[in-house]
């Protein structure tokens, strides 16, 4: 219950594309679900974050949508360029948790090609 | 403005020597503070959490250990190095447990353990 599934693991785009990460889970408790962009030998950095009670929320060129009855959630990313190429990891947080500890998906590895 | 320092940046130890990883958080005060590790393309494993001085929470069973001797400073510790402990690790903090309070990470420490 307290697994985020992360899909696809890898996905390549062409410059300009529309990336879609897409991420699900099963613990209603989860209230809050950042994204973490991270790059090669570096560590992750938050990109953009959602609560459950909005849809969508847009930073920029990336969009989180939000959908809380089918309980999944999805990164977007607009006009996709070849410096977004890194690894992607959605995330949950559950207040009910000691230390409230964020439960990471496995990480889907984006490459846009020029 | 908050900042986490980890070091060293890269490390390389033989198999049954002993480690200590330093973490420390500037800027803010009482944070919950995350060990993480990250093998070679893989996700991110939370190893440790704290959310005061003293008070350690482990997530897996391993050779590792943990200790936060002051407010703002997390220490991983190991007394023999494995083969298996090498990776890349991530400390993290997080200032409370209301919704929406961001986790930030480290730059990370490359450990190798030959």
């Amino acid at each position: 219950q307290q697994q985020v599934k992360q899909s696809p693991q890898s996905l390549i785009v062409q410059k300009g594309g529309i990336p879609i990460i897409n991420c699900a889970y099963e613990n209603t408790a989860f209230d809050y679900f950042p994204w973490y962009q991270q790059f090669p030998g570096k560590g992750p950095a938050l990109l953009i974050a959602i609560r459950p009670d909005v849809s969508e929320k847009k930073e920029g060129r990336f969009t989180i949508s939000f959908n809380k009855s089918a309980k999944q959630f999805s990164l977007h990313i607009m006009d996709s360029q070849p410096g977004d190429s890194a690894t992607y990891f959605c995330a949950a947080s559950n207040p009910e948790t000691s230390g409230s500890r964020l439960t990471f998906g496995e990480g889907t590895q984006l490459t846009v090609n020029p | 403005s908050q900042t986490i320092h980890q070091w060293p940046a890269t490390l390389v130890q033989p198999v049954g020597s002993p480690l200590s990883l330093e973490c420390t958080v500037e800027g803010t005060s009482n944070p919950n503070l995350y060990w993480y590790r990250q093998a070679a393309g893989r996700g991110l494993q939370l190893l440790f959490y704290s959310v005061g001085i003293g008070q350690i929470s482990s997530e897996v069973p391993q050779n590792l250990s943990a200790s936060r001797p002051q407010d703002r400073q997390f220490i991983l510790s190991s007394k023999k190095l494995l083969l298996s402990d090498s990776g890349f690790y991530l400390c993290a903090w997080r200032v409370g447990i209301a919704i929406g309070n961001e986790q930030y990470f480290g730059p990370g420490t490359r450990l190798t353990v030959t």
